[in-house]
């Protein structure tokens, strides 16, 4: 089966950081771009980072360059985002998807259920 | 950026209704373009991609159209279970882009 699931999640104070993780399984995790992407309470769907199978390319939304950092380890099928500098706006639920195909850029078909992350004093 | 303005944000409609949301590109994304469908508590699910394209396993009442700057996604026949969240995505170059949304309700 198909499966990512996130970790890493929790209630942080502005200012802190948190790192989160997404293990992979059922498919070949060198082969496919990876993402995160994440929904704040009351608030629609935003990306946050994408990274190439080979680590290649990167990129983020505005909201989070230079405090956000996206890596993975496929040795170990996974995916990270360390999160610096939090700000209560970056309160939301994280979740990782991946690429539709292997070695392209494509819609996102696989997603885990998310890890939850609380910026707040 | 790629701004994606999606209308309406809010849609009420019954079973049997025929559905269209429109998605509107702030520059030409050609054909990179998706849609998706969330439920409360769910992840998202990928519908269309590549503008036109369903994706395996979802129902043919749904369909995508457009390129460059317009899109949309039709229901042809509401269901029950189609009562959620709607989102376009730009998928043609970084940072991608989230639609604002439309919460599908029912009537």
């Amino acid at each position: 089966e198909v499966k990512l699931v996130e970790s890493g999640g929790g209630l942080v104070q502005p200012g802190g950081s948190l790192r989160l993780s997404c293990a992979a399984s059922g498919f070949t995790f060198d082969d496919y771009a990876m993402h995160w992407v994440r929904r704040a309470p009351g608030k629609g769907l935003e990306w946050v980072s994408g990274i190439s199978w080979s680590s290649g390319g990167i990129g983020y939304a505005d909201s989070v360059t230079g405090r956000f950092a996206i890596s993975r380890d496929n040795a170990k099928n996974s995916l990270y985002l360390q999160m610096n500098s939090l700000r209560v706006e970056d309160t939301a639920l994280y979740y990782c998807a991946r690429d539709r195909l292997s070695r392209s850029w494509d819609a996102f078909d696989i997603w885990g259920q998310g890890t939850m992350v609380t910026v707040s004093s | 950026d790629i701004q994606l303005t999606q209308s309406p944000s809010f849609l009420s409609a019954s079973v049997g209704d025929r559905v269209t949301i429109t998605c509107r590109a702030s520059q030409g994304i050609d054909s990179y373009l998706a849609w998706y469908q969330q439920k409360p508590g769910k992840a998202p699910k990928l519908l269309i991609y590549a503008a036109s394209t369903l994706q395996s396993g979802v129902p043919s009442r749904f369909s995508g159209s457009g390129s460059g700057t317009e899109f949309t996604l039709t229901i042809s026949s509401l269901q029950p279970e189609d009562f959620a969240s709607y989102y376009c995505q730009q998928l043609n170059s970084y940072p991608y882009t989230f639609g604002q949304g439309t919460k599908l309700e029912s009537k």
